[in-house]
């Protein structure tokens, strides 16, 4: 099976950098995903991470370390618009058609 | 390219009633989802499908059907709707061979069973 944890709710200031966590426990790791979802829309892809370390895309970046089953995303010079709820997944392999195991997300608040 | 389109946007269905949610995707992805969002829960998937005429279930296929004839289409049939099958339903696909194989998601359809 699989667990994936990541806090409820943030709260972040405009124009200031947040880091929304993700820990997982996996049977198989074929990738981690992070997704932009916001109220009443469908997920958007935001980064990915099959290798341990930082990928880095424009103001967001995501970090990854397998071997403490661990992720990051990190949000840079916040805008008002970035308030969504930002949902971390791991995919899996060949067996499950590399369907994705998602956590719970975390809504992000970005306050003026 | 639409990308991937669900039909219809909203549905009120009763207790018994029986319905089909409809996704079509333009991209010619062999890969092909269906997952729930339960308010504060996440996604679950539902069923899946690897291309034209191959279905496998997923964490929470009980109540639900699918079939996948053609390489665009995976639409989702619900027999006899229950109260707990209130939820949003989301279709997506994917390619495996693109560079991040992401899955694009469809707009979703909000179903209410009462």
């Amino acid at each position: 099976g699989q667990n994936i944890d990541q806090p409820t709710e943030m709260t972040a200031t405009e124009g200031a950098i947040v880091q929304i966590n993700c820990t997982y426990q996996t049977s198989g790791f074929n990738g981690l995903f992070w997704y932009q979802q916001h109220a009443g829309e469908a997920p958007t892809f935001l980064s990915y991470n099959v290798l341990d370390g930082l990928e880095e895309k424009g103001r967001f970046s995501s970090f990854l370390s397998r071997s403490k089953g661990y992720s990051y995303l990190l949000l840079k010079e916040l805008q008002m618009k970035d308030s969504a709820s930002y949902l971390c997944a791991v995919r899996g392999g060949p067996s499950s058609g590399y369907a994705l195991n998602f956590g719970k997300g975390t809504s992000l608040l970005v306050t003026p | 390219n639409a990308g991937v389109t669900q039909t219809p946007k909203f549905r009120i269905l009763k207790i018994g009633q029986s319905m089909t949610l409809q996704c079509t995707q333009d991209m010619n992805h062999n890969y092909m989802y269906w997952y729930r969002q339960d308010p504060g829960m996440g996604l679950k998937l539902i069923y899946y499908s690897v291309g034209a005429g191959i279905t496998d279930k997923g964490e929470v296929p009980n109540g639900y059907n699918v079939s996948r004839s053609t390489t665009e289409d995976f639409p989702l049939r619900l027999e006899l709707a229950a109260p707990s099958q209130t939820s949003v339903y989301f279709c997506a696909s994917s390619y495996p061979l693109d560079r991040y194989n992401e899955q694009f998601f469809g707009p979703g359809t909000r179903l209410t069973v009462l």
